[in-house]
């Protein structure tokens, strides 16, 4: 059973646009929700965080909310650039700061 | 800045074959991990560390076995290799407490 979500395989977005990717939970315990960026043939970088006690966290051109009613959380991206084409996993820590995956959404950004 | 070093980055193993992946971290951090990548699905974890002689078992941990005997590297075996254990694999460490995990480039494995 999959404890984070991620159910768009892929998205694409125009560039300058907005993107946003989504990401669902099932386990109310986790305490905090991570997206990390992978590019081909290298490892995931950490992109942005959110504790489970916020509502929204930015840095930049990136905003992540979470929404702990809905056990939803999403990442918008503003505006979109080409470099930001990649994948991004959504990832949630446990109590003993294990990481729990999604399956990644393929971002691809058009020009 | 090394950070986190995976050797080596490809290779390919006859079944029932055996190796050793490195994993080596220059962040004095205490946790690490070994995760494997496999099509349409996040990451899973197969064993992680603690600390320096300390390991435990993750999600997939069956046909792996690790050890940590210096506090900088983070040993994954395979004893008998299996085609099902074809796949990319990732190491990563953190500091204890830390929410951000650094992440090596990864290994791609392949069991014919």
């Amino acid at each position: 059973d999959q404890q984070v979500k991620q159910n768009s395989p892929s998205l694409s977005v125009q560039e300058g646009r907005i993107s946003i990717l989504n990401c669902d939970y099932t386990n109310s315990m986790f305490d905090y929700f991570l997206w990390y960026k992978k590019y081909p043939a290298e490892g995931p970088t950490f992109l942005i965080s959110i504790s489970s006690i916020k509502d929204k966290n930015e840095d930049g051109r990136f905003t992540v909310f979470l929404n702990k009613s809905a056990k939803h959380l999403s990442l918008h991206i503003v505006p979109s650039q080409p470099g930001d084409s990649a994948v991004y996993f959504c990832a949630a820590t446990t109590e003993d700061y294990q990481l729990i995956w999604g399956a990644g959404t393929k971002l691809i950004i058009k020009p | 800045n090394a950070g986190v070093t995976q050797t080596p980055k490809f290779r390919v193993l006859k079944t029932g074959q055996s190796m050793t992946l490195l994993c080596a971290q220059d962040m004095n951090h205490e946790y690490m991990y070994w995760y494997r990548q496999d099509p349409g699905m996040g990451l899973r974890l197969i064993h992680y560390s603690v600390g320096e002689g300390t390991t435990a078992k993750g999600e997939v941990p069956d046909g792996y076995n690790v050890s940590r005997l210096k506090k900088q590297n983070f040993l994954l075996g395979l004893e008998s290799a299996a085609p099902s254990q074809t796949s990319v694999y990732f190491c990563a460490s953190n500091r204890q407490g830390a929410t951000e995990a650094f992440f090596g480039q990864g290994t791609r494995l392949t069991v014919v």
